[in-house]
């Protein structure tokens, strides 16, 4: 089963407007790390935000947020004012508890346009 | 502090031939992990290095690949005999410790491109 699930393969916005993805998880464990991830064409993984399951606060990093509603398994990255070099592929990772909790499943991705 | 390196970049081999990838940890960083990325996917988990220790290779091939990292010098990921299937981007990361959920970051490599033809 899909650990990771990012159900916008692509998606277009405006420069200087907020952008939304969708990051929905699966586990059974109670204590687990969830990841965002840039991806840009030049193609290195650059860390953008993290955010532990028992975090009471979303995460945030600068212009980056974390939407995280544990009842429902989503945890969101938000991207408020969008700038052109914004444009890359997002993915969502999460890392459980566990005897392998150095693993990190990822998503398939989301990648984004910023429209001028 | 340099972060993880990776070299080469990009790597091209003709079919049959045999790539060998290079993973420099971070200053300090005893731990490796590998992840390949096919086209179009996220990466996927490989194998967990320690210094002169594989611990966990379950992501791994059973065929043609094999990975280690010695007590110097870097981690190496070795693809005997390649096929156009094992073109992909391959990521390593590395840690002070074994990775646990108190680790709020996980750097990445810029990873090393490798292309058969």
């Amino acid at each position: 089963a899909q650990k990771i699930t990012q159900t916008q393969p692509g998606m277009f916005v405006q420069e200087k407007e907020a952008v939304t993805l969708d990051c929905t998880y699966d586990t059974s464990d109670q204590s687990y790390g969830l990841f965002w991830y840039k991806q840009p064409s030049s193609g290195e993984m650059i860390f953008l935000i993290y955010q532990g399951s028992y975090d009471e606060q979303n995460a945030t990093e600068g212009r980056y947020s974390l939407n995280f509603q544990k009842a429902r398994k989503s945890a969101n990255l938000v991207i408020s004012a969008s700038q052109l070099g914004d444009s890359a592929m997002y993915f969502c990772a999460m890392r459980e508890a566990g005897s392998n909790d150095y693993k990190l499943s990822f998503g398939a991705g989301t990648t984004v346009t910023v429209r001028a | 502090n340099a972060g993880v390196m990776q070299n080469p970049r990009h790597l091209v081999r003709r079919r049959g031939q045999e790539a060998r990838l290079r993973c420099s940890p971070m200053k300090g960083h005893s731990h490796v992990y590998w992840y390949r990325q096919l086209p179009e996917e996220g990466l996927k988990f490989m194998v967990y290095l320690q210094k002169e220790n594989i611990i966990d290779e379950s992501g791994m091939p059973k065929e043609r690949f094999s990975a280690e990292f010695p007590k110097e010098g870097p981690s190496i990921l070795r693809i005997q005999q390649v096929v156009r299937g094992d073109s992909a981007a391959y990521f390593c990361a590395s840690s002070p410790v074994s990775d646990y959920l108190g680790n709020t970051e996980a750097f990445f490599g810029q990873g090393t491109r490798l292309t058969v033809v």
